[in-house]
């Protein structure tokens, strides 16, 4: 059964650049047909779709931070990678990534929390 | 951009009973795009039901799905201790992508 666990530092700096990555067990990342993803939720909030990457490399963004937002894949790795830039303290949450088809996540790692705090 | 908009926010309930939880749009979609999440304190989102009504693995059948258009339904038959959580409604839609509902909290009575 694939496994998801993410990893990056817990508290970034405003202005700076929130990097975190995920890495798959269980499964290779470039096989077909599945979408990885990066899901967050504030304190006590729900959850947010940030964007997805497919397995060969496409991606898609929530238009909401479309601006600051890049997904990358390393298939040497086997892992993919979120970098949201110019943060503020509205981005401090738990960040999940998670792996699904077209339609939806389904399988999630645990979550990190990363806070935004100078 | 389509809205998904959760009700009751609180549903309180004893085990046994039988819980209703709605998801509506703000417009018509395809019931096969609609999926359900469960999730406990501390703990990721579990997928419950997706494609109109289908079972992810290792969900019991006392979980089930319905409606079509606007209103969504997860009900859960015979509430168990392990039931109570909160409950997300998930949209494959436009933009973006996936959308999901602001959550239903069902606590113990």
């Amino acid at each position: 059964q694939v496994q998801l666990q993410e990893s990056g530092p817990g508290l970034v700096k405003p202005s700076q650049t929130l990097s975190l990555t995920c890495t798959v067990s269980g499964g290779s990342i470039s096989s077909p047909g599945y979408y990885w993803s990066w899901i967050r939720q504030p304190a006590g909030k729900g959850l947010e779709w940030i964007g997805r990457i497919y397995s060969g490399g496409s991606t898609n963004y929530n238009p909401s931070l479309s601006s600051r937002v890049s997904i990358s894949l390393d298939t040497s790795k086997n892992h993919f990678s979120l970098q949201l830039t110019s943060v503020t303290a509205a981005d401090t949450a738990v960040y999940f990534c998670a792996r699904g088809d077209y339609s939806k996540p389904d399988y999630w790692g645990q979550g990190t929390l990363v806070s935004v705090s100078s | 951009e389509i809205l998904l908009t959760q009700s009751p926010g609180t549903l309180s309930l004893s085990p046994g009973e039988r819980a209703t939880l709605s998801c509506r749009t703000t417009q018509s979609v395809v019931s096969s795009y609609l999926a359900w999440y469960q999730q406990k304190p501390g703990q990721a989102p579990r997928l419950l039901i997706s494609g109109a009504s289908s079972r992810a693995t290792g969900v019991p059948d006392r979980f089930s799905s319905s409606g079509s258009g606007t209103d969504f339904t997860l009900t859960i038959s015979r509430l168990e201790p392990e039931d109570f959580a909160v409950y997300y409604c998930l949209l494959y839609g436009d933009s973006p992508l996936y959308i999901f509902g602001q959550g239903t909290q069902l606590e113990i009575k």
